[in-house]
């Protein structure tokens, strides 16, 4: 399978535990997006990288939020301290390109209950 | 800040066509963007339009386009059941998408 390949599927974790998600993109592709998701809405924008480089964090983001990409290909978002309103879908997508996006590839996410 | 818009709820029986609608907010996005969800999914890259085109048809999918209004529309020809899901329209902002909050197609036999 050469898609973008999520890890874990699921995740059920306590308040106050911290989790790391993984996200393995396509091989040649060098941009990698992290997306949340809630019930009844869109996707909505996290962070992203060009190769290693972390080049936009969205404002939203709480500082309990992390995300690396140490060797340009796969990436991990680790959220510290969970709370119950961090329980989403976490989608990665990647996408080839040195300007804007062009044809984003979403995996099928990690589903994070928090408890 | 402002907000992709998409009508959240489509009915339609088997055969018929769909329209899928949406409004974007960036006049500059290179490119613009369906894509498809089925429930406990990821999202499916349906198709794709070029800024400076008016349509794009790709088999049952036909993409229309106004600039001018910063409106994008999705048509599927001959629905079928298989088609019920989420869509979402999305535009580049910078170097990301921004989504709006999806059309629950509803197909029924």
């Amino acid at each position: 399978d050469t898609g973008v390949s999520q890890d874990p599927r699921h995740k059920i974790t306590k308040r106050g535990q911290n989790v790391t998600f993984r996200c393995d993109p396509i091989s040649e592709h060098n941009r990698l997006y992290w997306y949340r998701q809630t019930l009844g809405q869109g996707p909505e924008f996290l962070t992203y990288f060009q190769n290693e480089a972390q080049l936009e964090k969205s404002r939203l983001l709480s500082d309990r939020f992390s995300a690396e990409r140490p060797k340009g290909s796969f990436s991990t978002l680790e959220i510290q301290r969970t709370e119950q309103g961090d329980s989403a879908m976490y989608l990665c997508a990647s996408s080839l390109g040195s300007q804007g996006v062009f044809l984003a590839f979403f995996g099928q996410g990690t589903r994070l209950t928090v408890v | 800040g402002e907000d992709v818009e998409q009508s959240l709820f489509l009915s339609v029986r088997e055969g018929d066509s769909s329209v899928i609608n949406c409004t974007y907010t960036d006049s500059s996005s290179t490119y613009l963007y369906w894509y498809k969800q089925e429930p406990g999914a990821g999202l499916q890259l349906l198709t794709y339009i070029f800024s400076n085109m008016d349509m794009k048809q790709d088999q049952r999918l036909t993409v229309l386009l106004n600039k001018k209004d910063k409106h994008l529309s999705l048509r599927i020809a001959d629905t079928q059941t298989g088609d019920s899901a989420i869509y979402f329209c999305a535009e580049t902002q910078g170097g990301k998408l921004i989504f709006g909050q999806g059309t629950e197609l509803s197909v029924k036999p």
